[in-house]
């Protein structure tokens, strides 16, 4: 079952701008995971933040989780043609094996 | 090896054919899981191995899918008798442990088209 969902389902911004995108879940997770998808294909990973996490960085990427809201937000800055792909929130339950993803946001990223 | 490996890349078959997926995950990844990802949709959770067995089999859609993995390394996903709606992306993934803290690792998956 898909239990993350990303808002927006898409975003089109222009290189050097900021995109956010959001994501929301519905029961308790151990783990929050984003990942990126290019062209279809396998589905690479960007960044974890564990529950008891609230911000975490890396490179050019910001994700926030409030566990109390449900949600998480990627950042990305200063974006870049190469960015342009889809990005998935995925969470892992406690009791769950697998990740969970949502429908993912696909990002344009016009030079 | 260095990455999950997957194949065949595309496949073609015709309705009511059936049809083998095969996955090498990354070497000492004890579980490994399978997705599927229609067009433009999200990855819908298919089987989960944890070694040779599956403890998770919930999301196979219907008996005409079915898994194995053995050695703890290589899985193979079988759809017997294919529907078009079984048109898709089969992905493959694999990972340390559980995904409790582990980061999965994706193949570049399986394309997949009933015709």
């Amino acid at each position: 079952s898909q239990q993350g969902e990303e808002d927006p389902q898409a975003l089109s911004i222009q290189e050097g701008e900021n995109a956010t995108m959001n994501c929301s879940y519905k029961t308790s997770i151990n783990n929050l995971q984003w990942y990126r998808q290019n062209s279809g294909r396998g589905l690479v990973h960007l960044i974890l933040i564990r529950s008891n996490e609230r911000e975490k960085h890396s490179g050019r990427l910001r994700v926030t989780l409030d566990t109390s809201k449900k949600s998480s937000s990627l950042l990305i800055t200063a974006s870049r043609a190469a960015d342009t792909a889809s990005y998935f929130c995925a969470t892992g339950s406690n009791s769950g094996y697998a990740l969970n993803f949502g429908k993912g946001t696909s990002l344009l990223v016009t030079p | 090896g260095a990455g999950v490996s997957q194949s065949p890349s595309n496949k073609v078959t015709e309705k009511g054919k059936d049809v083998e997926l095969r996955c090498d995950p990354i070497s000492g990844h004890t579980a490994l899981y399978w997705y599927r990802q229609s067009l433009g949709q999200g990855l819908e959770f298919l089987i989960y191995f944890q070694g040779n067995s599956a403890p998770d089999k919930s999301g196979l859609p219907s008996d005409r899918f079915s898994a194995e993995r053995t050695g703890g390394s290589v899985s193979t996903l079988t759809i017997q008798r294919t529907q078009q709606e079984d048109s898709a992306v089969y992905l493959c993934a694999s990972s340390l442990g559980s995904v409790s803290g582990n980061t999965i690792y994706f193949g570049e998956g399986s394309w997949l088209t009933v015709v």
